[in-house]
């Protein structure tokens, strides 16, 4: 059974930094490429970043390029998301999610989702 | 950016009824259309890709169809697990962008 378990959320002041983390099991890790989909509360849902199988290629939406870094380690299975410099309209609860890229790029398995609020 | 256009926003239907959701794209996306359901305090769930492909496991009741710019999710005999909301997503390219989302309510 394919499992993703994030971790690592919580309250944080703007300005400061926090990382995410997303274990993966029941599947080849390093076989997928993988992503974070975030979504505010009552609000709906935003790409965040993506990272290849190997870890070779990532990708941002504009809002977040320069303060956010995704990676991974194949060996424990686990995804991350560095958050630097948040603001408070990243708060948002973060989903980890692999990424499937045939026929189309869909998100085939989803994380229950760790709350970050970015607050003072 | 391909922006990601749904309606209705909201939708009241009973059970047994059949719905319609569209999904309506700036530009042409070749069929590389996703829609996925999201259940109070719950992470979404996959229901189709590629426009009209189901995922594994989900019921027959959901189909999904459009080409070019226009899409449809149909639920036909709504269940009571069906009121929830349900995004479509942009799977031709980044930004992966959602549509806003709509609410299906029970009437």
């Amino acid at each position: 059974e394919v499992q993703l378990v994030e971790s690592g959320g919580g309250l944080v002041q703007p300005g400061r930094s926090m990382k995410l983390s997303c274990a993966a099991s029941g599947f080849t890790f390093n076989n997928y490429d993988m992503a974070w989909v975030c979504q505010a509360p009552k609000k709906g849902l935003e790409w965040v970043a993506t990272i290849s199988y190997d870890g070779s290629s990532t990708y941002y939406r504009d809002s977040v390029k320069g303060r956010f870094t995704i990676s991974r380690d194949n060996a424990k299975s686990t995804l991350y998301l560095q958050m630097d410099s948040l603001r408070s309209e990243d708060t948002a609860t973060y989903y980890c999610a692999r990424l499937r890229v045939m026929p189309t790029y869909y998100f085939d398995y989803w994380g229950q989702g760790v709350m970050v609020t970015v607050s003072s | 950016d391909i922006q990601m256009t749904q309606s209705p926003t909201s939708l009241a239907a009973s059970v047994g009824e059949s719905v319609t959701i569209t999904c309506l794209a700036s530009e042409d996306i070749y069929g590389s259309l996703v829609w996925y359901q999201q259940k109070p305090g719950k992470s979404p769930q996959l229901l189709i890709y590629g426009a009209t492909i189901l995922e594994d496991g989900i019921p027959s009741r959901f189909s999904g169809s459009g080409s070019d710019t226009q899409y449809s999710l149909k639920i036909n005999s709504l269940q009571p697990e069906d009121f929830a909301s349900y995004y479509c997503q942009n799977g031709l390219s980044t930004p992966y962008t959602f549509g806003a989302g709509t609410k299906l309510e029970l009437k």
